[in-house]
């Protein structure tokens, strides 16, 4: 079964400051897609960017980026040059079987600090 | 503009009574799902459809029902049944057969059982 693995409950960084948020995925399919989410306090889950496991290159919109590295079944977001909205609760997912089904992690809530 | 509509967005039941939280989208996306979210945890797929008048369980399907009349629309009912449904509830959508197939969110509804 497919499994996502965020092993960050909290993270904390400075206004300005790039930050990591760690995803770790288990899957046997050959084919799927990664997601990240964000989700403010508001509730609603925001989209932020997208891997495909064909894809070579790192996804990037924006400030965001994936660093997808497949033999590690990893695929870690990066937050660069960080602002105080970007506190909020942030969550990896996968899709497998062509379905739209999406599985989530846990979660990493980030905190940025002016 | 297009988007996902979720009604109530606060619900409070008595035990024992059933409730229908309402989901409608006017994106003409095919597919539509039902979330759970529970307080720090990720979101938990209920219930899918990828076309009218067909639908399919999720991970914690049980004590839920759903119906898929129309495609802009898809309720879901947590019935006496379910035996903790007190939890935050997100629908989604999606276009079927796009790669990405990259999620929609609704703003969420918040069942609170006294």
């Amino acid at each position: 079964a497919q499994k996502i693995t965020q092993t960050q409950p909290g993270m904390f960084v400075q206004e300005k400051e790039a930050v990591t948020l760690d995803c770790t995925y288990d899957t046997s399919d050959q084919s799927y897609g990664l997601f990240w989410y964000k989700q403010p306090s508001s509730g609603e889950m925001i989209f932020l960017i997208y891997q495909g496991s064909y894809d070579e290159q790192n996804a990037t919109e924006g400030r965001y980026s994936l660093n997808f590295q497949k033999a590690r079944k990893s695929a870690n977001l990066v937050i660069s040059a960080s602002q105080l909205g970007d506190s909020a609760m942030y969550f990896c997912a996968s899709i497998y079987n062509q379905g739209g089904k999406l599985i989530f992690g846990q979660g990493t809530e980030l905190s940025v600090k002016p | 503009d297009g988007g996902i509509t979720q009604s109530p967005k606060y619900l409070f039941r008595k035990e024992g009574q059933n409730v229908t939280l309402s989901c409608e989208q006017n994106l003409n996306h095919d597919a539509m799902y039902w979330y759970r979210q529970d307080p720090g945890q990720g979101l938990r797929l209920i219930y899918y459809s990828q076309i009218v008048n067909d639908f399919q369980k999720g991970d914690i399907a049980e004590g839920y029902s759903v119906s898929r009349e129309k495609k802009e629309s898809f309720p879901l009912t947590v019935t006496s049944a379910q035996k903790n449904p007190t939890a935050f509830y997100l629908c989604a959508s999606s276009i079927m057969g796009n790669g990405a197939n990259v999620l929609t969110f609704g703003a969420g509804s918040r069942l609170t059982v006294l």
